[in-house]
């Protein structure tokens, strides 16, 4: 069984700061990484994906992928009150998805 | 535009009468889910289609079975609900894994439907 494993928070930041968000997950030969926004009562939404180690930007988000270390993160630059979600990270392998059970951020105004 | 279609949006079932659950996708996906999620819970893989290829998760109770009459199309059915059953169930579709670089090796959901078991 793949584990994949984030804190479930709740991750608490002012409006305005970086919110940064952590996965770790159990399969060394895991190929691609992903992570989903959910709010309460909707269905995933991806935010971004990763493959390669380092970072990866997308406006105000920035992925960071550690093969070596096995884990992957998200930054949310400049957190607004609507970031306020669940995130999900998932690991591909072949054709299955591998869930963490999500961080929840609260972003106060 | 909707690419990942899920009706109804919330279902309502009384104890033990049989519900089937929808999905329809634009992307011509040869990959379809379907998991189960609970609140604060990881999305459950419940199995998956590669084209006609049926795939069960250990895990999966036999009262969850699903069709994939099409490429576009994948159904779920639950046999006999119980009040665990309820639950938001999550459609989704992706391309083969081979192209792991590629926006194509995304996965897309549905909206989700809510299903309540009275």
């Amino acid at each position: 069984q793949k584990e994949v494993e984030q804190n479930s928070g709740p991750l608490s930041v002012p409006e305005g700061a970086i919110a940064s968000l952590n996965c770790t997950y159990s399969d060394r030969g895991s190929q691609s990484f992903f992570w989903y926004r959910q709010y309460s009562g909707k269905s995933p939404e991806l935010i971004m994906f990763i493959y390669s180690n380092g970072d990866k930007e997308d406006g105000r988000f920035t992925a960071q992928l550690n093969k070596a270390s096995q884990y992957v993160s998200l930054l949310i630059r400049d957190s607004q009150p609507s970031d306020s979600a669940t995130y999900l990270c998932a690991v591909r392998d072949f054709n299955k998805f591998y869930f963490g059970s999500g961080t929840k951020l609260n972003v106060k105004p | 535009d909707a690419m990942v279609i899920q009706n109804p949006r919330y279902q309502v079932t009384q104890f033990g009468k049989p519900v089937t659950l929808s999905c329809s996708q634009t992307l011509n996906h040869n990959v379809m889910y379907w998991y189960q999620q609970k609140s604060s819970q990881a999305p459950k893989l419940l199995f998956h289609y590669y084209d006609k290829d049926f795939n069960n998760e250990a895990d999966t109770p036999d009262n969850f079975q699903s069709r994939r009459p099409n490429t576009s199309f994948c159904f779920l059915d639950i046999r006999s609900p119980g009040l665990g059953d309820a639950a938001m169930y999550l459609c989704a579709t992706s391309s083969g894994p081979e192209n792991y670089q590629l926006a194509k090796n995304i996965q897309y959901f549905g909206a989700g439907t809510r299903l309540s078991v009275l």
